[in-house]
């Protein structure tokens, strides 16, 4: 069963540092989507992205953060300078088209020290 | 604007017993609802949707939930509880004017006594 993928599965970095997320959505999916989750909170929608553009993003995610689709397969979150609080599990999701339901990559967690 | 409010943020189930997470939902158009399941340390999973057809939808493992228009709520049962049910359990809306993205509730801890 195709499935999303992401990596790396964790990630520690150091305040300031650019950091860049992968993912590898749904081969045949054209819409794709980031979400974070801080430790102990809910899932956030961060961008939604398609056609090599972004359809919706949230408040949270501001200019320090980026999403670009490199190629045909690869699907990338970057964030510039990286903040303490920046440290979260982070999704990403895929959907086909004239489909409703998102599939959602096993994550990576993100530590910032 | 959508949102999701899950109430109770833990529930403790016996092994065997009724397992019933609550979800209510504010949708200014007819939303889609979802369950997601999250085991420890893994990402979401999908447990079952609903998506305009029938409002009693089933899902995997033996969850089952019924979206109730009136009461604007898309409650999760399991008739059985099993061990390997404990998880945290989140609510989602999304609707075709946003692109889909999914609104989440703050999620529900289930844990099951021997």
């Amino acid at each position: 069963e195709p499935e999303v993928t992401q990596t790396p599965s964790h990630q520690v970095t150091q305040m300031g540092q650019e950091v860049i997320l992968r993912c590898v959505p749904i081969s045949n999916h054209l819409y794709f989507y980031w979400y974070r989750q801080i430790l102990g909170q809910k899932v956030e929608f961060l961008v939604s992205f398609y056609n090599n553009e972004i359809s919706e993003k949230s408040e949270i995610f501001d200019d320090q953060f980026s999403v670009e689709r490199p190629d045909g397969s690869n699907f990338t979150l970057k964030i510039r300078s990286t903040k303490l609080e920046d440290s979260a599990m982070y999704f990403c999701a895929s959907r086909g088209s004239w489909q409703e339901t998102q599939y959602f990559g096993p994550g990576t967690r993100l530590l910032v020290l | 604007a959508q949102s999701v409010t899950q109430l109770g943020s833990h529930v403790s189930v016996s092994e065997g017993a009724l397992v019933l997470l609550r979800c209510n939902y504010s949708s200014s158009v007819p939303p889609y609802l979802f369950w997601y399941v999250q085991y420890p340390n893994q990402g979401l999973q999908l447990l079952l949707k609903y998506t305009s057809a029938a409002t009693l939808v089933k899902g995997i493992n033996g969850f089952e939930a019924e979206f109730k228009k009136s009461e604007t709520s898309f409650h999760l049962t399991k008739p059985s509880a099993h061990m390997s049910d404990a998880a945290e359990y989140f609510c989602a809306v999304s609707d075709f004017s946003n692109d889909y993205k999914l609104s989440f509730g703050a999620g529900t801890t289930v844990t099951v006594r021997a």
